[in-house]
């Protein structure tokens, strides 16, 4: 089973709109979990979430760990057409390998 | 810094052949691995290196070959093409002791 699981698998929205994307996990020994947008190429990494770190914000973004609910959201405010990308959820349970969802695809439309 | 560096780009290939996919980092990373991503799958990690001379499996390992001989550098190898290995692979490398990872700018591959 996957141990990574993102929801929506894709959004459309206009610009402007607030959208959250899903991130859900079911791993043995939680580390962190990470963000990351990947546009045509690279995935670029946005904010990484703990233990002791379970909210992060930066401009329009902001992300937020539940461990109870084993669970992250991650928020986008006034979105805008360059916010149009495949945003991927990563899991660290053991050493450093990243246990990615398949990502959620965004498109923001003028 | 040039950060993590990947060669080729591009690269077609006939089922069967062998190739390595290169990697490279400036920032003295020692942890470096290896994924696959395919439409619909996500990221699938393929091997990874803890630092020089370590070297161990990840979720998709056959039909891969990695080596660490230097902190900089960690290859891929396909040791005999097959159409499954059509995909975009990406190197990545981040500090020991941090998850935050860096990617390099992938090769797409085509095997026919």
């Amino acid at each position: 089973e996957d141990k990574v699981v993102q929801s929506p698998l894709s959004l459309v929205v206009h610009e402007g709109d607030t959208v959250t994307l899903n991130c859900s996990y079911e791993v043995t020994n939680f580390r962190s979990l990470l963000w990351y947008k990947q546009e045509k190429k690279a995935p670029t990494f946005l904010f990484m979430l703990t233990s002791s770190g379970i909210e992060k914000k930066s401009g329009r973004l902001s992300s937020i760990l539940d461990k109870k609910e084993l669970s992250s959201i991650l928020n986008i405010t006034a979105t805008q057409t360059g916010d149009s990308a495949i945003y991927l959820c990563a899991v660290v349970d053991s050493g450093y390998a990243l246990n990615f969802g398949k990502g959620t695809s965004l498109l923001v439309t003028p | 810094n040039a950060g993590v560096t990947q060669t080729p780009k591009f690269q077609v290939l006939k089922t069967g052949q062998s190739m390595t996919l290169q990697c490279a980092q400036d920032m003295n990373h020692e942890y470096m691995s290896w994924y696959r991503q395919d439409p619909g799958m996500g990221l699938r990690l393929i091997h990874y290196s803890v630092g020089a001379g370590i070297t161990d499996q990840g979720e998709v390992p056959n039909g891969y070959n990695v080596s660490r001989s230097t902190t900089e550098d960690f290859p891929l190898r396909l040791l005999s093409a097959a159409p499954s290995q059509t995909s975009v692979y990406f190197c990545a490398s981040s500090y020991r002791g941090t998850h935050e990872q860096y990617f390099g700018p992938g090769t797409r591959l085509t095997v026919t």
